[in-house]
Order: structure tokens, then sequence, then C-alpha cells
């Protein structure tokens, strides 16, 4: 595809369950990014895989938040348990990697934890 | 105090006017300075960057940063209605590679 998707566009779902959002980064992209955008917090980055290294997850705000990303390619966040204060517009990038500084978000996953 | 700041405006204009938003930072690790505009309920889309001090321009849009005295600016000239938007600056650590927002601008140009 010509840019980064995300699937859902829009996720509601009940305190306490489990969600899965998706990304899609562009084709040749080594490196992907997830960010979370609210309303009090801003852009805040969640974490950032490169080729086959260890994902940098500092920025994941409790072990509720997992990411995985498969094949190189695709990539999951799961939030378990999810709480009210998890509702946020979670946003995915990528980039070439290495030499790449120019990230190309996608248009979000909208949550809301009812 | 955030890493980065930025006055969130609303900031009004009419249009063909010259718009200056700015941001301060405060690590020093910062190399690559990024400008990123974001339209209602869209992802952001990065406008450009710049890398380390100086200027760059393009189009009507100039970015230009000072590390002396961490201050990170953007240029609109000729403002458009299109323009309208939130725009967000967000350098980044090389090291680190994640990128550190502002919280972001919003800009209205009046038709």
């Amino acid at each position: 595809g010509a840019g980064v998707s995300q699937s859902p566009s829009n996720k509601v779902t009940e305190k306490g369950k489990d969600v899965e959002l998706r990304c899609d980064p562009i084709s040749g992209h080594t490196a992907l990014y997830w960010y979370r955008q609210s309303l009090g917090q801003g852009l805040e980055f969640l974490i950032y895989f490169q080729g086959n290294s260890a994902p940098d997850k500092s920025g994941l705000p409790s072990d509720r938040f997992s990411a995985e990303r498969t094949g190189g390619s695709v990539s999951t966040l799961t939030i378990q348990r999810t709480q009210q204060e998890d509702s946020a517009v979670y946003l995915c990038a990528s980039s070439f990697g290495g030499t790449g500084n120019e990230q190309f978000f996608g248009p979000g996953t909208r949550l809301t934890v009812l | 105090q955030k890493e980065v700041e930025q006055d969130p405006g609303p900031l009004s204009v009419p249009e063909g006017a010259i718009v200056s938003l700015n941001c301060t930072y405060s690590n020093s690790a910062f190399q690559y300075f990024m400008w990123y505009r974001q339209y209602s309920r869209k992802g952001p889309e990065l406008l450009m960057y710049t890398y380390s001090s100086g200027n760059k321009e393009d189009g009507r849009f100039t970015a230009q940063v000072d590390k002396s005295s961490k201050y990170i600016s953007l240029f609109i000239r000729d403002s458009q209605p299109s323009d309208s938007a939130t725009y967000l600056c967000a350098p980044m650590d090389t090291g680190r590679r994640a990128l550190t927002f502002g919280s972001g601008t919003r800009l209205q140009v009046q038709p």
C-alpha cells in the first residue's frame, strides 16, 4: 500500500477487556513505532521496533501494554484489562530504519474504554 | 517541566499573513527537529525537518533551529485557509529514535 494502515479505525470496549490494534507499515520500512495521543498527555512514544533487534519498550505505560512485530512487517499492540485512562488515539508510524529519520504516520485507531 | 514546550494556541490569522510557530526544548541530545501537521481526526503528516542548527526552506514553509537557545520555529508565508490545522514540533534524539512531541499549536487561517 501507499501508506501506513491501521485497523480498526475505531474500537469501543468495556473496562477490563483486552484489545488488539494492528499496524501495517509502508512496504520496505524496517522501523516501526507506536505512539499514543490523548487530550491530557499529547502525543507520546510507546514502543519502537527496528529489524530483528530487541524493541525499545521504554514508553510503555504499564505491563498491561505489549506489542509484537511478526516477520519484520505487521505489528500488533495489545492492551490487557483495559482501563478508562487507556482511551486515546493509538498511532503507528514507520521509517526506513537505521538512517531513515522521517517517520510516516498512519491514521490511528481511536480507542474508547467504557 | 516537559522536554518540549509549545504554545497550544489557538492562533487565528487572516489569509495571506505570515505565521510564526515556536517551541522550546530542554534535551541537548536532540539532533533532528521535525514539524508535523495534523488535520482533525487524521494522523500527523511530516512537513519538513532540519538537522542541528540552521534554516531550511520548502515552498511557503521555513524551519529554523537555534540549538544555543534551544528554540525551534516554523514560519508559514502567505498562509491559506487550507493551512488550518494543528502543528506539532517533534525533535528526535538519534540515539533513541523516538520523537518527543510538543503539545501542538492549533492554527486557523481566516479567508
